[in-house]
């Protein structure tokens, strides 16, 4: 069955440090990837997209890497703030469905 | 528009309890889900809607019902739940559904605790 692992159940960075967050996923082929922000008794929030052709995506601080060889993808939150501790989610599209399979999530820190 | 209400926030049932939770959304999205999270851990579906058709139901137990009366609106009704179905309930749209690489808004969800 399909496997989706964020390899750090938490991260403490130091703020104006770039955060780098892993997501890994096996028996799986995805059509694209996509990154979430959760904070606490919240729902999940969108924060970017990123499709099998595309190698990185950026947002503003954010960036995204996708290889499609390692399946893996890298989440980068650069020049790093207290505002942007959060649990972060990555989750995968099954083909040809409405289903979204979320990882495990990484619990970010980012400390003054 | 761009937002997902759910209500209510909280709930406190009890195991022979019959309670609904209801959500909504006016972004003209097509398709919805349930998902149940329990602490620490990520968003785990339980149903979806597509196009007001339940399209995907993960094997969930009868004691949770779906049902979606339009294309704005989707309950989940609970009856005979155990304490173990304790858990933050969210709700989430999305454009089209049918497969599509829409993302999903998630409403904030209702922390349901059953005694």
């Amino acid at each position: 069955s399909q496997k989706i692992e964020q390899n750090s159940e938490a991260l403490n960075i130091q703020e104006g440090k770039t955060a780098t967050l892993t997501c890994n996923y096996t028996n799986y082929s995805p059509a694209y990837l996509q990154w979430y922000r959760q904070d606490p008794g919240r729902g999940p929030v969108f924060l970017l997209l990123i499709r099998e052709n595309e190698k990185e995506k950026r947002k503003e601080r954010l960036k995204v890497t996708f290889d499609t060889t390692l399946k893996q993808s890298l989440f980068h939150i650069t020049a790093s703030q207290p505002a942007d501790s959060a649990t972060y989610l990555c989750a995968l599209d099954i083909y040809n469905t409405d289903k979204l399979i979320f990882g495990t999530g990484t619990r970010l820190q980012v400390f003054p | 528009d761009t937002e997902v209400t759910q209500t209510p926030k909280h709930l406190v049932m009890g195991m022979t309890n019959k309670k609904s939770l209801k959500c909504e959304q006016h972004m003209g999205h097509r398709a919805m889900y349930w998902y149940k999270q329990k602490a620490k851990k990520p968003p785990e579906l339980m149903f979806v809607y597509s196009y007001e058709k339940l399209s995907i139901n993960e094997s969930v137990p009868s004691r949770f019902s779906p049902e979606c009366p339009n294309s704005s609106l989707l309950n989940l009704h609970l009856h005979a739940l155990q304490p173990e179905d304790s858990a933050l309930y969210l709700c989430a749209s999305s454009l089209a559904g049918r497969g599509s690489t829409d993302t999903q808004y998630f409403g904030p969800g209702t922390r349901l605790t059953v005694l």
